[in-house]
């Protein structure tokens, strides 16, 4: 059985240019996590999704952020123009209801230098 | 505003003996906790999880423990294996809030068994 499937795994890219991260969820999972690890701010949710539909983006940090959930096995993440202080990981999880527990992609490693 | 605390940034325990990771909050509000396990380039991966009804959660080697009044919880594991040293975060959530489903995590324990 597939786990959260994240790409890419690294991303390498100049200041200003476009970045869209994507996820595939577990099949039958109905909840859809973004979250960006940093050394300074740990794991912080940025968005999440019920039923492709999304419920919180509170933790989206900027206009510079967005993220789509177009069908129930599909997400991205963009950041657009990007920034280095957008270095981070991006990790994308699912879960099968809101108080099961997440599991999470392997994450994009992302550098704007 | 940190609502998940774990205030020891590293743990360094003799293989076969009891590890010990704490985790306080602040969020009276919180009703489900989640620890996590994570091994570096990979995602975190779920270990063990309490509801707020209860103040122990045992499965295998680990144990999770609550304690409401003092807004504390721990993991326990026993006995350690090196296979265990990873980074363990633990994480929070108020399961009937409007965001349900929102962890908050913990900033990490990185977890050590020497052989």
């Amino acid at each position: 059985d597939a786990g959260v499937i994240q790409s890419p795994r690294h991303e390498v890219t100049e200041m200003g240019q476009e970045v869209t991260l994507r996820c595939k969820p577990i099949s039958g999972h109905d909840y859809l996590f973004w979250y960006r690890q940093t050394m300074m701010r740990g794991l912080e949710l940025l968005i999440y999704f019920n039923n492709n539909v999304p419920i919180d983006d509170s933790g989206m940090p900027e206009d510079r952020f967005s993220a789509k959930m177009p069908n129930a096995s599909f997400s991205t993440l963009k950041i657009q123009p990007s920034e280095p202080r957008d270095s981070a990981v991006y990790f994308c999880a699912s879960s099968w209801d809101s108080s099961g527990p997440q599991h999470f992609g392997d994450g994009t490693r992302l550098s704007i230098l | 505003d940190q609502q998940v605390k774990q205030n020891s940034p590293s743990l360094s325990v003799q293989e076969g003996r009891i590890s010990i990771l704490n985790c306080d909050y602040t969020n009276s509000m919180f009703d489900y906790f989640l620890w996590y396990k994570k091994y570096p380039a990979e995602g975190p991966t779920f270990l063990i999880s309490i509801s707020s009804i209860k103040d122990k959660n045992e499965d295998g080697r680990f144990t999770v423990f609550l304690n409401k009044s003092a807004k504390h919880l721990s993991l326990h594991i026993v006995p350690s294996q090196p296979g265990d040293s990873a980074v363990y975060f633990c994480a929070a959530s108020n399961s009937g809030g409007t965001s349900y489903g929102k962890l908050t995590f913990g900033q990490g324990t990185i977890l050590t068994v020497h052989p």
